[in-house]
């Protein structure tokens, strides 16, 4: 069973510029959450589709933005590039929304490595 | 607003020996513990979970010890191998924040042989 894909794994760009990451989830997963990793902030919570819907966001600025396709695939999107979005970018995959007293384990794909020069 | 504190940041441990992470939370509304390995390269894996109406839970080598009035949780690895060498951390979730996870900041274990 083909784990969680991001692509691409390596992105350089200049500040201003916008960019698009994709992920694809494990075959059967509907969940997908985004996470943005960095050595001073650690990982932080971007957001959440289910159902091609945005169910959770986190604290960053509209800059960022995703969604979801009817094949359960997603894109996140950062736009006017600043230097401090340089960063890792992390998918995770679920079965499910997390359901009363159950938790549905997130699988993570390798990230994308995002540099903003 | 940094809801889970999580310590040491780096930790040097023999071979043979137990390897201990530490967290702290402040919101009491978290309901769910997980612990995730992260090798370089990769993405955060989940090693093992915890709620909090049980105080401790152990999978093979891994065990989660949780003390609800104290707010903490920690990590014990017990006969830690080289291949435990990972950077690890500790997250919280709420029962209606669907699968949003809050990461301590992380602690870079090192096993010497």
């Amino acid at each position: 069973k083909a784990g969680v894909t991001q692509t691409p794994r390596y992105l350089i760009k200049t500040r201003g510029q916008q960019v698009t990451l994709s992920c694809s989830p494990i075959s059967g997963h509907r969940s997908v959450s985004w996470y943005q990793q960095t050595p001073g902030q650690g990982l932080q919570f971007l957001f959440e589709y289910f159902s091609e819907t945005q169910r959770n966001k986190g604290n960053f600025p509209g800059r960022f933005s995703g969604r979801q396709f009817s094949n359960s695939r997603s894109e996140m999107n950062v736009s006017t590039l600043e230097l401090g979005d340089s960063a890792l970018y992390l998918c995770a995959s679920s079965l499910a929304p997390q359901q009363p007293l159950a938790k549905n384990i997130q699988y993570f794909g390798a990230g994308t490595r995002l540099s903003v020069l | 607003q940094q809801q889970v504190k999580q310590s040491p940041q780096s930790l040097i441990v023999q071979k043979g020996g137990i390897s201990i992470i530490n967290c702290a939370y402040e919101n009491t509304a978290f309901d769910y513990f997980p612990w995730y390995q992260q090798f370089p390269g990769k993405g955060p894996a989940l090693l093992i979970a915890i709620r909090p109406d049980v105080s401790e839970k152990k999978e093979g080598r891994f065990t989660i010890s949780f003390n609800k009035s104290a707010k903490q949780f920690s990590l014990h690895i017990m006969d830690s191998q080289p291949g435990d060498s990972a950077t690890y951390f500790c997250a919280a979730s709420f029962n209606n924040a669907g699968n949003m996870l809050t990461f301590g900041g992380g602690t870079r274990l090192m096993v010497k042989p």
